[in-house]
This record gives structure tokens, sequence and C-alpha cells, in this order.
């Protein structure tokens, strides 16, 4: 299986601060990479597909980009609402595979 | 918009079978399209697929689990189903269901169960 590995595990960071997630997978995945949204108590919710495509309603400072191996999630303008964990997701061999989360605290 | 929404005991005693059921709305299960999914989620933990059916009769298991694991859909209720034996503390998380697409990420969710395997 493909293994993803996020990094930093947990970033704490102020309203307004530009906020650079990493994914790294073990072998090429193209661009099939997800990034995923999770809050305390709630399902995760898709914010990227396709490396750089955003979902439908989800605010714009969110980015995605990269390609191959290593990929990153970009929070422009940190709000408090973007407290969460936020785990990547490779979709380019089965089965598909979770990197294991970023916690980001907004301070 | 498809909605999904889980339904099953919240404990179960060690050794004993776990049943759950996702309940679809929005989307029909026997169309193809998507993968119906179960994932879970160990407290505080990272996300781990456990399985999934597609076109009905084709279903992924996690090898982990395999032994163990059924995974079923009913398309005249509209909705798929797991059945984990022989439940072990190690079982105890959040279950999820979820639609996968062709292209691989997941795109709805239900809103989540949390099991814990005690006696």
């Amino acid at each position: 299986d493909i293994q993803m590995t996020q990094s930093p595990s947990s970033v704490s960071a102020s309203v307004g601060d530009r906020v650079t997630i990493t994914c790294r997978a073990s072998q090429t995945v193209y661009t099939a990479l997800a990034w995923y949204q999770q809050k305390p108590g709630e399902a995760p919710k898709l914010l990227i597909y396709a490396a750089s495509t955003l979902q439908t309603g989800v605010p714009s400072r969110f980015s995605g980009s990269g390609s191959g191996t290593d990929f990153t999630l970009t929070i422009s303008r940190l709000q408090a609402a973007d407290s969460a964990t936020y785990f990547c997701q490779q979709g380019d061999r089965f089965p598909p595979t979770f990197g294991h989360g970023t916690t980001v605290e907004v301070k | 918009q498809v909605q999904l929404q889980e339904s099953g005991p919240g404990l179960v005693k060690p050794s004993q079978t776990l049943s759950l059921t996702c309940s679809v709305s929005g989307a029909s299960i026997g169309s193809g399209g998507y993968y119906w999914t179960w994932i879970r989620q160990h407290p505080g933990k990272g996300l781990e697929l456990i399985g999934y059916i597609f076109y009905i009769g084709n279903t992924y298991y996690n090898p982990s689990l395999k032994n163990r694991l059924t995974i079923l859909a009913d398309t005249f209720n509209n909705e798929f189903s797991l059945k984990l034996t022989s439940v072990t503390a190690a079982d105890s998380a959040a279950y999820y269901c979820a639609t996968m697409t062709t292209s691989v990420y997941i795109d709805h969710w239900g809103q989540g169960t949390l099991v814990s395997v005690s006696s």
C-alpha cells in the first residue's frame, strides 16, 4: 500500500496567518490526492481533490498544489473556523490510503 | 444531494458481531458510480478504510479485517451494511459510511456512529 506522510503533525497560528501543510506519498500518485478537514465530533469534509480542485462551497482561502509525491495544502488567511485536523488521501492505487493528520490550532 | 445515515448498536460485547447499516438517500446504490464505503477512526487517530462494495457484487476488504468482515448492499431498501465478527476492544471506534467516487475521493460522509466494545 502507498504510505502517506503528513507534516507537521500540528501547527498553531494566528488569525490571518498563512498555513501550509505538506503530504508526501511513498510513490508517485500523480495528482490523485485529496484533502479533508475534520472538526471535533464531526465527519471529515472534502476540501480539495485532484490535488488542486476546490470542492464546491469550500472557501477560496484553501488551495492545494503538487504532483507526483509531494503535495501541499495552504490556508492563505487563517480564520478561527479553520481550527481542525486535516488529512490527505491518495487515490491513485487501491486501496486508497490516508495521512495521519495535521491539527491546526488557531491562537 | 447524497445523504448517508449510519445505524446500529453503540455497544457490543467482546467476541460478538458488530452490525451497522447505512441508509442512503439522493443516490441509488444499484446504479453504480460510487464505491459504497466504510471507514473507521479510533479515538484521536487517523482514518482507516474498512472496505467498500461496488456494483453490488464487487467488494474490497481491508486485509487486516478480511477474515471477519462482510459488506453487503440492499438495493431494495437502498442501504448497505457492515458485519464484523469476533470483535475486540480494538474495534472500538467511530464508524463512518461514505461515498467514494470513481476518481477515488470521498465526497459524502455519514455523521458517524461511535461503537464501543465492552462487556
